[in-house]
Protein backbone atom coordinates (compact mmCIF):
# COMPACT_ATOMS: atom_id res chain seq x y z
CA UNK A 1 0.00 0.00 0.00
CA UNK A 2 2.38 2.74 -1.46
CA UNK A 3 1.73 6.56 0.29
CA UNK A 4 1.20 9.82 -0.59
CA UNK A 5 3.32 9.86 -3.84
CA UNK A 6 4.72 13.18 -5.09
CA UNK A 7 7.64 13.80 -7.90
CA UNK A 8 9.70 14.58 -9.07
CA UNK A 9 11.98 14.79 -5.39
CA UNK A 10 13.95 17.71 -6.39
CA UNK A 11 13.56 19.89 -9.37
CA UNK A 12 15.96 23.22 -10.55
CA UNK A 13 13.70 25.90 -12.95
CA UNK A 14 15.72 28.99 -13.86
CA UNK A 15 13.46 31.79 -13.56
CA UNK A 16 10.39 32.21 -15.88
CA UNK A 17 10.34 28.16 -16.43
CA UNK A 18 7.29 26.96 -15.35
CA UNK A 19 7.30 23.92 -12.57
CA UNK A 20 4.70 21.01 -12.74
CA UNK A 21 4.61 19.22 -9.16
CA UNK A 22 2.70 16.09 -8.83
CA UNK A 23 1.31 14.21 -6.10
CA UNK A 24 -0.37 11.08 -6.44
CA UNK A 25 -2.76 10.48 -3.27
CA UNK A 26 -2.58 7.10 -1.31
CA UNK A 27 -5.27 4.78 -2.91
CA UNK A 28 -8.85 5.49 -2.51
CA UNK A 29 -8.05 8.56 -0.99
CA UNK A 30 -10.39 11.60 -2.91
CA UNK A 31 -8.96 14.35 -0.73
CA UNK A 32 -5.76 16.53 -1.73
CA UNK A 33 -3.89 19.52 0.07
CA UNK A 34 -1.10 21.18 -1.04
CA UNK A 35 1.38 23.03 1.50
CA UNK A 36 4.44 24.81 1.00
CA UNK A 37 7.49 24.92 3.06
CA UNK A 38 9.69 27.95 3.16
CA UNK A 39 13.50 27.75 4.93
CA UNK A 40 13.20 27.65 8.24
CA UNK A 41 9.35 28.03 8.44
CA UNK A 42 6.53 26.03 9.02
CA UNK A 43 4.28 24.43 6.37
CA UNK A 44 1.43 26.76 4.71
CA UNK A 45 -1.43 25.75 3.47
CA UNK A 46 -1.89 26.41 -0.29
CA UNK A 47 -4.89 24.96 -1.55
CA UNK A 48 -7.22 21.59 -1.29
CA UNK A 49 -9.17 19.70 -3.85
CA UNK A 50 -11.18 16.74 -4.01
CA UNK A 51 -11.78 15.37 -7.73
CA UNK A 52 -12.53 17.69 -10.09
CA UNK A 53 -13.16 20.02 -7.39
CA UNK A 54 -11.11 23.16 -5.84
CA UNK A 55 -12.67 23.38 -2.55
CA UNK A 56 -10.51 25.96 -0.76
CA UNK A 57 -7.71 27.87 -2.53
CA UNK A 58 -7.52 30.42 0.29
CA UNK A 59 -3.65 29.78 0.91
CA UNK A 60 -2.60 30.36 -3.50
CA UNK A 61 -0.22 33.93 -4.71
CA UNK A 62 -3.25 35.10 -6.82
CA UNK A 63 -1.24 34.62 -10.18
CA UNK A 64 1.11 32.38 -11.51
CA UNK A 65 -0.09 29.44 -9.29
CA UNK A 66 -2.78 27.22 -10.16
CA UNK A 67 -3.49 23.11 -8.78
CA UNK A 68 -6.03 20.63 -10.05
CA UNK A 69 -7.53 17.23 -9.16
CA UNK A 70 -8.84 15.01 -12.38
CA UNK A 71 -11.21 12.54 -12.37
CA UNK A 72 -7.96 10.30 -13.35
CA UNK A 73 -4.30 10.86 -12.64
CA UNK A 74 -2.67 13.04 -10.18
CA UNK A 75 -2.71 16.04 -8.66
CA UNK A 76 -1.06 18.60 -10.50
CA UNK A 77 0.37 21.78 -8.61
CA UNK A 78 1.59 23.99 -11.92
CA UNK A 79 3.87 27.47 -10.95
CA UNK A 80 4.05 29.63 -14.27
CA UNK A 81 7.08 31.86 -14.30
CA UNK A 82 8.99 31.40 -11.16
CA UNK A 83 10.74 33.45 -9.49
CA UNK A 84 13.72 32.75 -6.48
CA UNK A 85 11.25 33.31 -3.88
CA UNK A 86 9.72 30.25 -5.00
CA UNK A 87 12.06 28.25 -3.99
CA UNK A 88 10.61 25.71 -1.21
CA UNK A 89 9.43 22.62 -0.08
CA UNK A 90 6.24 22.07 -1.52
CA UNK A 91 4.13 19.01 0.43
CA UNK A 92 0.88 17.29 -0.53
CA UNK A 93 -1.41 15.35 1.73
CA UNK A 94 -4.10 13.70 1.08
CA UNK A 95 -7.49 12.25 3.00
CA UNK A 96 -9.63 9.45 2.73
CA UNK A 97 -13.29 11.76 3.58
CA UNK A 98 -13.94 14.47 5.09
CA UNK A 99 -14.51 13.11 8.31
CA UNK A 100 -11.13 11.48 8.62
CA UNK A 101 -9.48 14.68 8.64
CA UNK A 102 -9.40 15.03 12.25
CA UNK A 103 -7.02 12.00 12.60
CA UNK A 104 -4.44 13.84 10.66
CA UNK A 105 -3.83 13.30 7.21
CA UNK A 106 -0.71 11.26 5.22
CA UNK A 107 1.40 13.87 3.63
CA UNK A 108 4.32 13.11 0.51
CA UNK A 109 7.83 13.30 0.83
CA UNK A 110 7.55 16.68 -1.07
CA UNK A 111 9.42 18.25 -3.82
CA UNK A 112 12.33 20.41 -3.21
CA UNK A 113 11.40 23.44 -5.69
CA UNK A 114 15.25 25.38 -6.39
CA UNK A 115 14.85 28.23 -8.76
CA UNK A 116 18.28 29.40 -10.38
CA UNK B 1 -8.09 32.84 12.04
CA UNK B 2 -6.04 30.80 13.73
CA UNK B 3 -2.43 31.09 14.79
CA UNK B 4 0.29 28.92 16.25
CA UNK B 5 3.19 29.64 18.19
CA UNK B 6 6.21 27.96 18.73
CA UNK B 7 8.65 29.58 21.30
CA UNK B 8 11.72 27.00 21.16
CA UNK B 9 13.12 27.72 17.89
CA UNK B 10 15.77 24.51 19.37
CA UNK B 11 16.09 22.41 21.96
CA UNK B 12 18.66 19.91 22.71
CA UNK B 13 18.38 16.30 25.15
CA UNK B 14 20.74 13.89 26.32
CA UNK B 15 19.37 10.88 24.98
CA UNK B 16 17.11 8.79 28.15
CA UNK B 17 15.81 11.84 29.58
CA UNK B 18 12.92 13.57 29.35
CA UNK B 19 12.23 17.08 26.91
CA UNK B 20 9.13 19.26 26.81
CA UNK B 21 8.21 21.35 23.43
CA UNK B 22 6.11 24.27 24.35
CA UNK B 23 3.29 25.21 22.11
CA UNK B 24 0.65 27.97 22.11
CA UNK B 25 -2.10 28.62 20.08
CA UNK B 26 -4.64 31.36 19.44
CA UNK B 27 -8.41 30.32 18.49
CA UNK B 28 -11.80 31.76 19.01
CA UNK B 29 -13.41 28.09 17.74
CA UNK B 30 -14.59 25.83 20.42
CA UNK B 31 -14.07 22.77 18.63
CA UNK B 32 -11.18 21.68 17.01
CA UNK B 33 -8.20 19.17 16.96
CA UNK B 34 -4.22 19.56 17.85
CA UNK B 35 -1.41 17.87 16.16
CA UNK B 36 2.66 17.04 16.73
CA UNK B 37 3.99 16.66 13.41
CA UNK B 38 8.24 15.28 13.26
CA UNK B 39 10.66 16.43 10.15
CA UNK B 40 13.39 14.40 10.50
CA UNK B 41 16.27 15.64 8.01
CA UNK B 42 14.54 13.03 5.56
CA UNK B 43 11.76 15.61 5.06
CA UNK B 44 9.14 13.36 5.69
CA UNK B 45 6.36 14.83 7.64
CA UNK B 46 5.34 12.17 10.03
CA UNK B 47 2.14 12.13 12.85
CA UNK B 48 3.65 11.83 16.34
CA UNK B 49 0.42 12.36 18.34
CA UNK B 50 -3.60 14.20 18.20
CA UNK B 51 -5.86 15.88 20.55
CA UNK B 52 -9.45 16.69 20.65
CA UNK B 53 -10.32 19.65 22.16
CA UNK B 54 -13.33 18.26 23.74
CA UNK B 55 -11.43 15.24 25.75
CA UNK B 56 -9.97 16.70 28.62
CA UNK B 57 -7.49 13.58 29.00
CA UNK B 58 -4.27 13.88 27.73
CA UNK B 59 -3.10 11.86 24.54
CA UNK B 60 -0.42 9.52 24.96
CA UNK B 61 1.35 7.49 22.02
CA UNK B 62 4.08 5.42 23.92
CA UNK B 63 7.17 7.77 24.80
CA UNK B 64 4.89 10.34 23.80
CA UNK B 65 2.31 12.62 25.67
CA UNK B 66 0.69 15.95 25.52
CA UNK B 67 0.19 18.96 28.25
CA UNK B 68 -3.18 20.11 27.23
CA UNK B 69 -4.75 23.51 28.99
CA UNK B 70 -7.71 24.38 26.72
CA UNK B 71 -8.43 27.53 28.95
CA UNK B 72 -4.42 28.41 28.81
CA UNK B 73 -4.74 27.44 24.66
CA UNK B 74 -1.85 25.74 25.26
CA UNK B 75 -0.34 22.26 24.09
CA UNK B 76 2.80 20.88 24.62
CA UNK B 77 4.76 17.64 24.00
CA UNK B 78 6.60 15.49 26.36
CA UNK B 79 9.00 13.06 25.07
CA UNK B 80 10.35 10.82 27.89
CA UNK B 81 13.45 8.28 27.17
CA UNK B 82 14.59 10.10 23.98
CA UNK B 83 16.49 8.68 21.55
CA UNK B 84 19.10 9.69 18.81
CA UNK B 85 16.12 8.75 16.13
CA UNK B 86 13.64 11.39 17.54
CA UNK B 87 16.27 14.22 16.69
CA UNK B 88 13.69 15.88 14.00
CA UNK B 89 12.30 19.32 13.48
CA UNK B 90 8.97 19.14 15.64
CA UNK B 91 5.82 21.26 14.36
CA UNK B 92 2.65 21.67 16.52
CA UNK B 93 -0.53 22.32 14.29
CA UNK B 94 -4.12 23.17 15.00
CA UNK B 95 -7.53 22.33 12.88
CA UNK B 96 -10.37 23.57 13.08
CA UNK B 97 -13.27 21.30 13.35
CA UNK B 98 -16.18 21.64 10.39
CA UNK B 99 -16.52 24.83 7.90
CA UNK B 100 -15.02 25.41 4.72
CA UNK B 101 -11.72 24.96 5.78
CA UNK B 102 -12.35 21.83 7.68
CA UNK B 103 -8.81 19.57 7.69
CA UNK B 104 -6.77 22.58 6.80
CA UNK B 105 -3.90 22.32 9.05
CA UNK B 106 -2.42 26.09 10.68
CA UNK B 107 1.45 25.50 11.94
CA UNK B 108 3.74 26.84 14.33
CA UNK B 109 7.30 27.87 13.19
CA UNK B 110 8.45 24.63 14.55
CA UNK B 111 11.13 23.06 16.99
CA UNK B 112 14.40 21.34 15.80
CA UNK B 113 15.30 19.14 18.46
CA UNK B 114 18.80 17.15 19.19
CA UNK B 115 18.94 14.13 21.13
CA UNK B 116 22.43 13.95 21.96
CA UNK B 117 24.35 10.39 22.91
Amino acid sequence: NAGVMQNPRHLVRRRGQEARLRCSPMKGHSHVYWYRQLPEEGLKFMVYLQKENIIDESGMPKERFSAEFPKEGPSILRIQQVVRGDSAAYFCASSPLGTALNHGYTFGSGTRLTVV
Amino acid sequence: AQTVTQSQPEMSVQEAETVTLSCTYDTSENNYYLFWYKQPPSRQMILVIRQEAYKQQNATENRFSVNFQKAAKSFSLKISDSQLGDTAMYFCAFMKQGGTSYGKLTFGQGTILTVHP
